[in-house]
């Protein structure tokens, strides 16, 4: 069955260093999806992508957030300095349709420590 | 804004009893609802939506839930668990837009005991 993966499943990394979250979502999907989950707090939404654009974003997803495509399979989400509050469950997710009409697969997560 | 609250954090309940997971959500539109499962290690898995329709809504697994528009509601159940049922369930909600983000409410843990 088609999944979504991500790497790394975690990283560690000192405050202000740049980190790059890797996701492959399903190769027919034409949507897709960062959300983060703060320990104990709820999964948010950081941004959505479509047709090599960012179609949303959150107010989290300020400045030091970015995301890419860079090839037909990979899609990326780049923090340029990473601050503790960063520390999270990073999930990609990815659909063929639409969040309100078709499914969103995730990933297992990339859990990112910052120190 | 939306808000999706999930009021129990945990639910422990006996193998084969019943169990509910009670979601609300408050939106001033109308709005697609999911519950999704995430089992240790894995990634979030959708179990059932409501987009429109019957108002009861049957998932994999043997979960259903109802939407109650009256209420705000889409509680999620399931008359016999299963100690493999072990899980955080998730509720969220869509406000409509094919592109838009999913709200979701903080989880709820639901541990099956033998």
């Amino acid at each position: 069955e088609p999944e979504v993966t991500q790497t790394p499943s975690h990283q560690v990394t000192q405050m202000g260093q740049e980190v790059i979250l890797r996701c492959v979502p399903i190769s027919n999907h034409l949507y897709f999806y960062w959300y983060r989950q703060i320990l104990g707090q709820k999964v948010e939404f950081l941004v959505s992508f479509y047709n090599n654009e960012i179609s949303e974003k959150s107010e989290i997803f300020d400045d030091q957030f970015s995301v890419e495509r860079p090839d037909g399979s990979n899609f990326t989400l780049k923090i340029r300095s990473t601050k503790l509050e960063d520390s999270a469950m990073y999930f990609c997710a990815s659909s063929d349709l639409g969040p309100g009409i078709g499914e969103l697969f995730f990933g297992e997560g990339s859990r990112l420590t910052v120190l | 804004a939306q808000s999706v609250t999930q009021l129990d954090s945990q639910v422990p309940v006996f193998e084969e009893a019943p169990v509910e997971l009670r979601c609300n959500y408050s939106s001033s539109v109308s709005v697609y609802l999911f519950w999704y499962v995430q089992y240790p290690n894995q990634g979030l898995q959708l179990l059932l939506k409501y987009l429109s329709g019957s108002t009861l809504v049957k998932g994999i697994n043997g979960f259903e839930a109802e939407f109650n528009k009256s209420q705000t509601s889409f509680h999620l159940r399931k008359p016999s668990v299963h100690i493999s049922d072990t899980a955080e369930y998730f509720c969220a909600v869509n406000r409509g837009s094919t592109l838009g983000r999913l709200y979701f409410g903080r989880g709820t843990q639901l541990t099956v005991w033998p």
